[in-house]
């Protein structure tokens, strides 16, 4: 089983859709939890960093649920610039970060 | 100024070849690593530094060897790649030595292994 699992998509939706990413995680003692967003042949950049009490950023709202080990994030009112990669990622203890696989999502007109 | 800069952007190297790939970050961040990451792939870590010490080395084979010879400057030495070496090379570095911040990454090196 891998450390980190994510839907694996694609997901094609249109404009103004709304979507959920799910990723979930095996090792209990994960410390943090992050989103991040891969545009094709860039580098990742953080979207937002996970929390338990859920936290939201404009039209993206992410959730942790320790309990049952994973993450989420839901992308209201999409736009044709949110087509990307988006990779959870959960770092463990000194240093490790380990990457979901990703899932890509296409937004069209 | 939130930016990890890598040098160069794109090398190909034979297989008898060393080369070194180069990343700087001036945020006063005392951690920094190194990922792999092949096409349609997630970056795979490969080392991280904190506090210019190698903390971890994910079983990479010695012809990648990393070196940090301060607190901004990590540097990766490549020596007898092989073909299936080829991939994406980025650095990234993240505040706080409890790494558990945000990591920032540079735009990467690619390398093409001939």
């Amino acid at each position: 089983r891998k450390e980190v699992e994510q839907d694996p998509g694609p997901f094609n939706v249109p404009e103004g859709a709304t979507v959920a990413f799910n990723c979930t995680y095996s090792n209990s003692a994960s410390q943090s939890f992050f989103w991040y967003r891969q545009d094709c042949r860039k580098e990742p950049k953080l979207l937002m960093s996970v929390y338990s009490s859920g936290n939201e950023d404009g039209r993206f709202t992410a959730q942790l649920n320790r309990a049952s080990q994973y993450i989420s994030l839901l992308i209201r009112d999409s736009k044709l610039s949110d087509s990307a990669t988006y990779l959870c990622v959960v770092n463990g203890y000194a240093g490790k970060s380990t990457f979901g696989d990703g899932t890509t999502l296409t937004v069209k007109p | 100024d939130t930016e990890v800069t890598q040098t160069p952007k794109h090398l190909v190297m034979g297989m008898t070849n060393k080369k070194s790939l180069k990343c700087e970050q001036h945020m006063g961040h005392r951690a920094m690593y190194w990922y792999k990451q092949k096409a349609k792939k997630p970056p795979e870590l490969m080392f991280v530094y904190s506090y210019e010490k190698l903390s971890i080395n994910e079983s990479v084979p010695s012809r990648f060897s990393p070196e940090c010879p301060n607190s901004s400057l990590l540097n990766l030495h490549l020596h007898a790649l092989q073909p299936e070496d080829s991939a994406l090379y980025l650095c990234a570095s993240s505040p706080a030595s409890d790494f558990q911040e945000t990591q920032y990454f540079g735009p990467g090196t690619r390398l093409l292994v001939l």
